[in-house]
């Protein structure tokens, strides 16, 4: 199943709203992740099942969508939010990522 | 405290081969989906492969045949066996715990970091 992620870098200003669209070649039901990932740094689950928050991740991230189409929204960025950020398809093996959006401060 | 630690990185040779490792803390591998997770300088996250709790195990394409993971349930460590090493193989390797709720992966090594090269 491939992943494909838009768009592949974001520019934003710290208090905006941003959201990244993520579309699987085949329907995944909800079976749809979302981390986040700083350089040198592991990746961190956000969002697991589309919509299911992650605890201890703070409730201005939101993801939507079942089926081949999902986004991930983030409300009102802080600093601590330009990163990089993948989607990944968690229904069948092999597991596969999105290749990544870079959102970084304008 | 649930953690992963992942072991065994280093410089090789292409066609060697090299053990990586990931000792488990505050869970049980054998009880979980594990995978590997790979980064290539400057590029994104590849899965490269996972053992299921009943043991099925499953590669990416571009390691099957070549790799092997497998884990040591005493230890609670979870091992990738990587043999005929080339240059495009060269990256950082994460160990991650698939979690119970859609197979989010919610727990993640630092990362150990492979490097091919005459």
């Amino acid at each position: 199943i491939q992943m494909t992620q838009s768009p592949s870098s974001l520019s934003a200003l710290v208090g905006d709203r941003v959201t990244i669209t993520c579309r699987a070649s085949q329907t995944i039901r909800n079976y749809l992740n979302w981390y986040q990932q700083k350089p040198g740094e592991a990746p961190k689950l956000l969002i697991y099942g589309a919509s299911g928050l992650q605890g201890g991740v703070p409730s201005r991230y939101s993801g939507r969508g079942s089926g081949t189409d999902f986004t991930l929204t983030i409300n009102s960025l802080q600093p601590e939010d330009f990163a990089t950020y993948y989607c990944q398809q968690s229904y069948s093996t092999p597991r596969t990522f999105g290749q990544g959006t870079k959102l970084e401060i304008k | 405290e649930v953690q992963l630690v992942e072991s065994g990185g280093g410089l090789v040779q292409p066609g060697g081969s090299l053990r990586l490792s990931c000792a488990a803390s505050g869970f049980t591998v054998s009880n979980n989906y594990m995978s590997w997770v790979r980064q290539a300088p400057g590029k994104g996250l590849e899965w490269v492969s996972m053992i299921y709790d009943g043991g099925n195990t499953y590669y990416a394409d571009s390691v099957k045949g070549r790799f092997t993971i497998s884990r040591h349930n005493s230890k609670n460590t979870m091992y990738l066996q990587m043999n005929s090493l080339g240059v495009e193989d060269t990256a950082e390797y994460f160990c991650a715990r698939e979690g119970k709720f859609y197979h989010g992966m919610d727990v993640w090594g630092q990362g150990t970091t492979v490097t091919v090269s005459s």
